[in-house]
């Protein structure tokens, strides 16, 4: 039973169009997050949110634009894509928003032609 | 602004050596530090968590030790197997947020 699933896990599609990659956790946890890991392998942190309400946005474009309709699932809206958003999204969750361990997700690979 | 480096980027080791891998960071004012496991095309799996007050977690053949004022964590893992080739990232989370800070990684090889 997967505690943190994404779709899609692969995702081709051309400039200037908008996607989403949509992620659910089945932990119970109150916090949920996205990161992107580059191509260089580096993983930095876009947004959390904790009990549906936003509390880290780490200067990401406005272009995308996370949503979660409740606590157990946080999406990614991306608009207007540009050949630098192709990279790994990983979500993930934690227990509360200041120590808990984090589970990840298995990653969804955009890639922007 | 937190940075942590890994050192080094790769490592390859014959089956039954021991892997030492380095972790550290600039921020000394942390809430947790965090091993993971990445497995090529695969997402992360939490190996350990040592949170600020504590100084090692074991696990198995793993064990993690943490010097916070000296910003520096290491990952031991005993009697390397084949199936311990992997990268292992580290992550610090020194913010109210949860918010982690991850190391570039170690790419490691165990050789049959």
């Amino acid at each position: 039973d997967t505690a943190v699933s994404q779709t899609p896990k692969y995702l081709v599609t051309q400039m200037g169009n908008d996607k989403s990659i949509k992620c659910e956790q089945n932990l119970g946890h109150d916090t949920m997050y996205w990161y992107k890991q580059d191509s260089k392998k580096f993983l930095k942190i876009m947004f959390s949110y904790n009990n549906k309400e936003l509390i880290i946005n780490e200067t990401v474009p406005n272009r995308f634009s996370p949503k979660s309709p409740d606590k157990a699932h946080l999406n990614l809206h991306i608009n207007s894509l540009e050949l630098g958003d192709s990279a790994v999204y990983f979500c993930a969750s934690s227990q509360d928003s200041l120590t808990g361990e984090l589970f990840f997700g298995e990653g969804s690979r955009l890639t922007v032609l | 602004k937190q940075e942590v480096t890994q050192i080094p980027a790769a490592l390859s080791v014959p089956e039954g050596e021991n892997l030492v891998l380095n972790c550290s960071f600039t921020d000394s004012a942390i809430y947790n530090l965090q091993w993971f496991r990445q497995d090529p095309g695969k997402g992360l799996t939490s190996l350990l968590l040592i949170q600020s007050s504590q100084r090692e977690q074991t696990s198995g053949r793993l064990n993690a030790s943490l010097d916070k004022s000296s910003g520096r964590s290491t990952l031991y893992i005993a009697a390397s197997q084949p199936g311990d080739s992997a990268t292992y990232l580290c992550a610090v989370s020194g913010a109210a947020g949860n918010k982690l800070t991850f190391g570039g990684g170690t790419r490691v090889l165990v050789k049959p």
